[in-house]
Order: structure tokens, then C-alpha cells, then sequence
């Protein structure tokens, strides 16, 4: 699976659209990008996944280039509840494909 | 989403015993379910994936006799931390998969932390 690359750390202010990036230039054909977010001391929660078109759900929404080679996360509204690690992760399909989990970017966010 | 539980949540066990850790799939069948390792302010390590009814298949440096798996239905995988040290001491979280193609999602559990003194 491909590897991915993000900023350690980021801010936002309350009620501010969280724009967390991702790079990840090897990406191939058949691999999804994945998004977690672990809240101290708790089990990664999933947020949204894409291949290659831009995708929206009710906690966020996944921008993927064109080339696919960096995606970015969206909070359109972050509150303090958000404030996490946020893991971007690159998955193929198959049976034994497997979620790797890198460093992440911790997002804190303030009032 | 689909909900993943594990219990217990926290153990404070003794070093030299076992400990067993269960991650049920609440409302889907979990074909495939992987356990991740945590230790503090680190990311989480894949530790082994395991299909029902087989085998579990380990990442390179995690022994298998010593944390021993079972995933003997479609809702239900264990872990059991053998002859714990304290070194073993962590956050153990379990996923789950549905069974599928591989794009399925992946859920997680709230994990279990693993004290060894």
C-alpha cells in the first residue's frame, strides 16, 4: 500500500473549516484513501473514504485530485469535540488489504 | 457506522499471567478482524489479521505464541496476551471488516489498556 505524508500538527479556530492535507504521490489505480480520526484514548473512528471522486458525508468531505496524488480532509464547521489525530491512509482492495497507520497530523482546535 | 466492542475496557494484571481480550462485531458480520497495539504517543501497530475460522497471520516481530488469537465466529475474536510482562503493558485495539472485495470499511474498536505490573 502506498504511503502517505501529513503536516504533524495544524490549528483552527472553532466554528472554521479544518482543511487537513495528504500527500500521496504513489498512490495506484485500485487504492482507496481512507480517513481516521483517535481522540485521546480512544479507537480510531472512521470519517470518509474515496477513489477518486470527491466525496461528502455528515461529518466531513474528502477533496481527491485529479491525479489522486494528494487529497484533503474538510471539517466545514470544527468544534472543539474534533479536536484529534487525524490519519489519512491509503488502502488497496482484496482480501488482505490492510489499514497502516502512519503518523498522523494532530489537529487542535481553539475558541 | 457499524459498532465494534471490546472488553474490558482497562486490566491491571500481574506479570507472569494471562490476559484475554474480546472484540465482538455488534451488528455485522466481521470476516476479517485485525488488533493494533498502541503504546503512548505512538501510532498504532498492526499486530496480526485473523479470518474466521482460520488462522490468525502475524506481522513481522510480534510472536505468535505469545499473543495467541481466535476468531472462532463471524462476530467474535480474541487476544490473549500470554505470561504478560510489563513491557507488554499497552492499548490493544481490535477492528473489524464485513466481508467483501476489500473496499469494505474498517471499524474499530474503543480499545482495551493493558496494565502489567
Amino acid at each position: 500500500d502506498a504511503k502517505t505524508t501529513q503536516p504533524p500538527s495544524m490549528d483552527c479556530a472553532e466554528g472554521r473549516a479544518a482543511n487537513l492535507p495528504c500527500n500521496h504521490s504513489t498512490i495506484s489505480g485500485n487504492e482507496y484513501v481512507y480517513w481516521y480520526r483517535q481522540i485521546h484514548s480512544q479507537g480510531p473512528q472512521y470519517i470518509i473514504h474515496g477513489l477518486k471522486n470527491n466525496e461528502t458525508n455528515e461529518m466531513a468531505s474528502l477533496i481527491i485530485t485529479e491525479d489522486r496524488k494528494s487529497s484533503t480532509l474538510i471539517l466545514p464547521h470544527a468544534t472543539l469535540r474534533d479536536t484529534a489525530v487525524y490519519y489519512c491512509i491509503v488502502r488497496g482492495t482484496g482480501t488482505a488489504s490492510k489499514l497502516t497507520f502512519g503518523t498522523g497530523t494532530r489537529l487542535q482546535v481553539t475558541l | 457506522g457499524a459498532v465494534v466492542s471490546q472488553h474490558p475496557s482497562r486490566v491491571i494484571c500481574k506479570s507472569g499471567t494471562s490476559v484475554k481480550i474480546e472484540c465482538r462485531s455488534l451488528d455485522f458480520q466481521a470476516t476479517t478482524m485485525f488488533w493494533y497495539r498502541q503504546f503512548p504517543k505512538q501510532s498504532l501497530m498492526l499486530m496480526a489479521t485473523s479470518n474466521e475460522g482460520s488462522k490468525a497471520t502475524y506481522e513481522q516481530g510480534v510472536e505468535k505464541d505469545k499473543f495467541l488469537i481466535n476468531h472462532a465466529s463471524l462476530t467474535l475474536s480474541t487476544l490473549t496476551v500470554t505470561s504478560a510482562h510489563p513491557e507488554d503493558s499497552s492499548f490493544y485495539i481490535c477492528s473489524a471488516r464485513a466481508f467483501g472485495g476489500g473496499y469494505e470499511t474498517q471499524y474499530f474498536g474503543p480499545g482495551t489498556r493493558l496494565l502489567v505490573l
